[in-house]
């Protein structure tokens, strides 16, 4: 099946700076992308659609400014946590689409201290 | 308003018995279904899917059956095994599947040997 790669798969970082996670789609093309998060025990949430060559649409309650995507490729899109904060920390998973099922990622997990 | 409801956050079955899962949905406009499993600190992997024009799909050891009129749908397993031990997150989309999965808060399955 089909095979997308996320990472980094766990990041610790220092409050306030910035952390780029990559998306990669690898025997497929995925013209959108979908970023998820998780926080424990909750539901995955869609933070965002990524769309490549376009703006990324983001869902209501999600900070583009903070939360930057960029979908330069038809393989690859990436997620920046500007900034974070310990609230930012979370379990944030990409996915893709081939056909009608949709492809996750492995999975980052961020700690921000 | 959770549209996609799977109301027993956890389950614990014997192995070789069969696990039911269930899910209910509230927004009629969904007509594809989707189960994934999860494993701790890892991406949601695809188990299967069922189109509203169906009410059965099967595939080796997994049944997925909808009811639309009762807007639910499960998910059978059987038989169990240990292996099985996971989240389930029941996801439910509209469009044929081409519009960003929606899902429910999952169900925590022990199989105990």
């Amino acid at each position: 099946g089909a095979v997308v790669s996320q990472h980094p798969s766990r990041v610790i970082c220092k409050s306030g700076t910035s952390v780029k996670i990559e998306c990669r789609s690898l025997d497929f093309q995925a013209t959108t992308m979908f970023w998820y998060r998780q926080f424990p025990k909750q539901s995955l949430m869609l933070m965002a659609t990524s769309n490549e060559g376009s703006k990324a649409t983001y869902e209501q309650g999600v900070e583009k400014d903070k939360f930057l995507i960029n979908h330069a490729s038809l393989t690859l899109s990436t997620l920046t946590v500007t900034s974070a904060h310990p609230e930012d920390s979370s379990f944030y998973i990409c996915s893709a689409n081939e056909e009608e099922k949709l492809f996750f990622g492995s999975g980052t997990q961020l700690s921000v201290l | 308003d959770q549209q996609v409801k799977q109301n027993s956050p956890s389950l614990s079955v014997q192995e070789g018995r069969i696990s039911i899962l269930n899910c209910d949905y509230t927004n009629s406009m969904f007509d594809y279904f989707l189960w994934y499993k999860k494993y701790p600190a890892e991406g949601p992997t695809f188990l299967i899917s069922i189109s509203s024009i169906k009410d059965k799909n099967e595939d080796g050891r997994f049944t997925v059956f909808l009811n639309k009129s009762a807007k639910h749908l499960s998910l059978h397993i059987v038989p169990s095994q240990p292996g099985d031990s996971a989240v389930y997150f029941c996801a439910a989309s509209a469009n044929s599947g081409n519009t960003p999965l929606v899902f429910g808060k999952g169900t925590r399955l022990s199989v105990i040997a």
